[in-house]
């Protein structure tokens, strides 16, 4: 399986701060990667897909680079309603892999 | 609107076989997309299954490959997980979803005596 290594595992942040979040592959991935976004007792929400594509409906703020094995996942200003784990996932192999998640929380 | 809805029993005995069916309504399975399961032991991350494409062509974790069941029903738009001979460490949310975009809400299955 490709390994997906999220960093940081925990980030504290406020209100109005620029987020960034890593994502590492073990092996090149392409662009075959999504973000989403998981709040306490739902179900995760797709945030990103093809590594930069904006899902329908996020707000703007959120956006997503990378290629190969190193991607990131921005917020440009942090709203209250941001505050989630958020998670990486690789499909361009047949063997779909999650990242370990990271959580942001009220600094 | 896509909606996917899991559906099945919420406690299974050790060696016993978890069953799971997902009803999927404002999209047609055959249609397209990938179809599959995930799971979210309680307070960790998240770990696929397997998937179907709408074509028919599955896919299974190699770790559960042994224990685990994809089956489609296009006739009644669902799909379903059958995991074999579980144990405490099956215990989690099982999420069906169309990838990547879809997911059901989630259910509880807990395996335990």
């Amino acid at each position: 399986d490709i390994q997906m290594t999220q960093s940081p595992s925990t980030l504290s942040a406020s209100v109005g701060d620029r987020v960034t979040i890593t994502c590492r592959a073990s092996q090149s991935i392409s662009s075959g990667l999504a973000w989403y976004q998981q709040k306490p007792g739902k179900a995760p929400k797709l945030l990103i897909y093809k590594a930069s594509s904006l899902e329908n409906g996020v707000p703007s703020r959120f956006s997503g680079s990378g290629s190969g094995t190193e991607f990131t996942l921005t917020i440009s200003s942090l709203q209250p309603d941001d505050f989630a784990t958020y998670y990486c996932q690789q499909y361009n192999s047949y063997s779909w892999t999650f990242g370990q998640g990271t959580k942001v929380e009220v600094k | 609107q896509v909606q996917l809805q899991e559906s099945g029993p919420g406690l299974v005995k050790p060696s016993e076989t978890l069953s799971l069916t997902c009803v999927v309504s404002g999209y047609s399975i055959s249609s397209g997309y990938y179809w599959g399961w995930i799971r979210q032991p309680p307070g960790k991350g998240l770990e696929w299954i397997g998937y179907v494409f709408h074509t028919g062509t599955k896919y299974y974790k190699p770790s559960l490959k042994s224990r685990v069941t994809i089956s489609v029903d296009t006739s009644k738009n669902q799909f379903s997980l059958k995991l074999t001979s579980v144990t405490a460490t099956d215990t989690a949310v099982y999420y069906c979803a169309r990838a990547p975009d879809q997911w059901g809400q989630g259910t509880l299955v807990t395996v335990s005596s």
